[in-house]
């Protein structure tokens, strides 16, 4: 079965700086990766994700890269915010489930 | 985007009791939902996959007689937590997948957050 490693588990960062998440997988034929936002005591939501079929995808102020040779893709968030602060997860299917990496705890500092 | 609900968001059960969650795709018709538990601090696991008319799907070590999952209708999937006990105090939340859309995109409900004293 896939899976997913996510590091670092928590990353703090000054209010305007970058932040930068990243995941492994170990099934080759993945094809899709997705990345969730959750904010305490809610769902996650989806924010952004990437198909196998490209390298890189930006919406706005957040960014997702693939190198399918490594098997890795990372999340690149820019300008961050205080509203940035939550835990974010990536994911890479198995089968027709989702497996999901541990988890990120991102605080963005005023 | 596709909007799922949950229901009730947060709920409070005597030990030995049952619980009923609900989770519904509320624009558009989910043959599949999927069941997940998660712990303070911890990531989603996955408890069973949920298709309409037909049994769920149990990932290994889960209990299918404690954890009842009915998939009656395209927009609703139940999770019955049968015999509650403290241990199943979790955060729960659900999830659908929109035939639509990619095989493998889901909408995630809000939670439930049980509480067994």
């Amino acid at each position: 079965g896939e899976n997913v490693e996510q590091h670092p588990s928590t990353l703090s960062v000054q209010e305007g700086d970058s932040a930068v998440i990243k995941c492994t997988y170990s099934d080759s034929a993945s094809n899709y990766f997705p990345w969730y936002k959750q904010e305490l005591g809610k769902g996650p939501q989806l924010i952004i994700d990437i198909r196998s079929n490209v390298g890189e995808k930006k919406d706005q102020r957040i960014a997702v890269t693939l190198n399918k040779t490594a098997k890795h893709f990372s999340l690149h968030i820019t300008e961050t915010q205080p509203e940035d602060s939550a835990v974010y997860f990536c994911a890479a299917p198995a089968g027709n489930k989702l497996t999901f990496g541990g988890g990120t705890r991102v605080l963005v500092k005023p | 985007g596709a909007v799922v609900s949950q229901h009730p968001s947060w709920v409070i059960c005597k030990s030995g009791t049952s619980v009923k969650i609900e989770c519904r795709s509320l624009d558009f018709q989910a043959t599949t939902m999927f069941w997940y538990r998660q712990f303070p601090k911890q990531s989603l696991m996955l408890m069973a996959t949920s298709n309409e008319g037909s049994k769920a799907t149990y990932e290994q070590g889960v209990e299918k007689d404690k954890f009842l999952i009915n998939h009656a209708s395209l927009t609703l999937s139940t999770l019955t937590v049968t015999s509650a006990h403290p241990e199943d105090s979790s955060f729960y939340i659900c999830s659908a997948r929109d035939p639509q859309e990619s095989s493998y995109e889901q909408y995630f409900g809000p939670g439930t957050r049980l509480t067994v004293t």
